[in-house]
């Protein structure tokens, strides 16, 4: 079975400082791996993933993360944050098999102070 | 419209009565997932509907659950007797799958349930 760990629920940040949001899994076999921003009162949306190939994966809004696969983590970083930033991050994993199922980890909660 | 959408946007019920929930997912996307959000927790998983594939139900939290996709497009999800912890907010999200390649999720807006 596959999980994910997500281990801070909430980081505040001054506005302008950097930021990492910790994501770790476990699976038996390869997986993707994704992270989404929910936006208070709005749906999920896609920030980045990994397939495979390069290990550091740039998303949207100037975010980046890190594939390791020897520490089975997938962490989150942004070096100068904003107010807008403010919003629940998840982690996600899918193994790579014709099942499509995507466990979500329980979320951080990021909060960019002014 | 161009994004999956869901109604109602908001529920409130009483304990015990049944609700149902829709999702309009993108057109031409044939997976199909709904996922529950409790306050403060993450995305818990409970069902997925592929194609004309039978739905892998293996997250639905108990008998009260179930759910249903007509013509390989509109979603509904049915909870029967709502309980309390039934409160959350439900999200429904459809993909496009083809080959091997991942395709992202797109998400509706959810549907916030109350239980009183």
């Amino acid at each position: 079975a596959q999980s994910v760990t997500q281990l801070d629920s909430q980081v505040p940040v001054f506005e302008e400082a950097p930021v990492e949001l910790r994501c770790n899994y476990s699976s038996s076999v390869s997986v993707y791996l994704f992270w989404y921003v929910q936006y208070p009162n709005q749906g999920l949306q896609l920030l980045l993933k990994y397939l495979s190939g390069s290990t550091l994966v740039k998303g949207i809004n100037g975010f980046e993360a890190e594939f390791n696969k020897s520490q089975t983590s997938f962490h989150l970083r942004k070096p100068s944050v904003h107010i807008s930033d403010t919003a629940e991050y998840f982690c996600a994993v899918r193994q790579k098999t014709s099942y499509d199922k995507v466990i979500f980890g329980p979320g951080t909660s990021l909060s960019v102070i002014p | 419209g161009a994004g999956v959408s869901q109604s109602p946007s908001n529920k409130v019920t009483e304990k015990g009565k049944d609700v149902e929930l829709r999702c309009d997912p993108i057109s031409g996307h044939t997976a199909l997932y709904w996922y529950r959000q409790s306050l403060g927790q993450g995305l818990e998983f409970l069902i997925y509907f592929q194609g004309n594939s039978a739905p892998d139900k293996s997250g639905l939290p108990s008998d009260r659950f179930s759910a249903e996709r007509t013509g390989g497009s509109v979603s509904t999800l049915t909870i029967q007797r709502t309980q309390q912890e039934d409160s959350a907010v439900y999200l429904c999200a459809s993909r496009v799958r083809s080959g091997d390649s991942y395709n992202e999720q797109f998400f509706g807006p959810g549907t916030r349930l109350t239980v009183l």
